[in-house]
């Protein structure tokens, strides 16, 4: 089974920080990695797919990168409705990572 | 727009099946992947599995893919006179207890791209 992990597992930051959320596959998966902000009591919802692609009314400031088996989400300046839980998800085998909470400084 | 919505009992005995139901709109059930998948606090989010209808009126239209921890115990069916697709897991423990999801599944990409509300079901006597 592929393993996800994601570093750290949360981190605090101010509001128009720029901020770093790294993943790592425990074997290749090329592109197929895509990205989820989750806020409390609510699902999922995508933010990146196909490891950099913006999905539809993401706002810019976020970004994904990566390929193989280490894997990037970049938010370049960090808002209010940001903050969140953001979770890494392989498609081979549909495994998450474990989340990394960004909180408020 | 897509929507999806979870229905079913929150509370399941030990040793019983859990038995769920999601209702799509805004979308056929043919044609498209959906799946389940689960979260909680132990084991954060979890993938179950998921079916493929065709639509066809061959002996076996839908395709299903579970996750090997899990398939033992799961069945994932379509109903597509409903426009649902309902989730059993059988021999529920303690451990099932979680926040279980319903979702369309965007096969060629592996996502998750709408997802329901979410259904809270607790497996305790």
């Amino acid at each position: 089974d592929i393993q996800m992990t994601q570093s750290p597992s949360s981190l605090s930051a101010s509001v128009g920080d720029r901020v770093t959320i790294t993943c790592r596959a425990s074997q290749t998966i090329n592109n197929y990695l895509n990205w989820y902000q989750q806020k409390p009591g609510k699902a999922p919802t995508v933010v990146i797919y196909g490891a950099s692609n913006l999905q539809s009314g993401v706002p810019s400031r976020f970004s994904g990168s990566g390929s193989g088996t280490d894997f990037t989400l970049t938010i370049s300046s960090l808002q209010l409705e940001d903050f969140a839980t953001y979770y890494c998800q392989q498609s081979y085998s549909r495994t998450f990572g474990q989340g990394t909470k960004v909180e408020i400084k | 727009q897509v929507q999806l919505q979870e229905s079913g009992p929150g509370l399941v005995k030990p040793s019983e099946t859990l038995s769920l139901t999601c209702a799509v709109s805004g979308a056929s059930i043919n044609s498209s992947y959906w799946s389940w998948i689960r979260q909680s606090p132990g084991k954060g989010l979890e993938w179950i599995g998921n079916i493929y209808n065709s639509g066809s009126h061959s002996s076996n239209p839908s395709l299903t893919n579970y996750n090997p921890s899990l398939k033992s115990r799961v069945i994932i069916s379509v109903d597509t006179s409903k426009n649902h697709f309902s989730l059993k897991l059988t021999s529920v423990t303690a451990a099932d207890t979680a926040v279980y999801y319903c979702a369309r599944d965007r096969y060629s990409y592996g996502l998750f791209e709408y997802w329901g509300q979410g259904t809270l079901v607790t497996v305790s006597s």
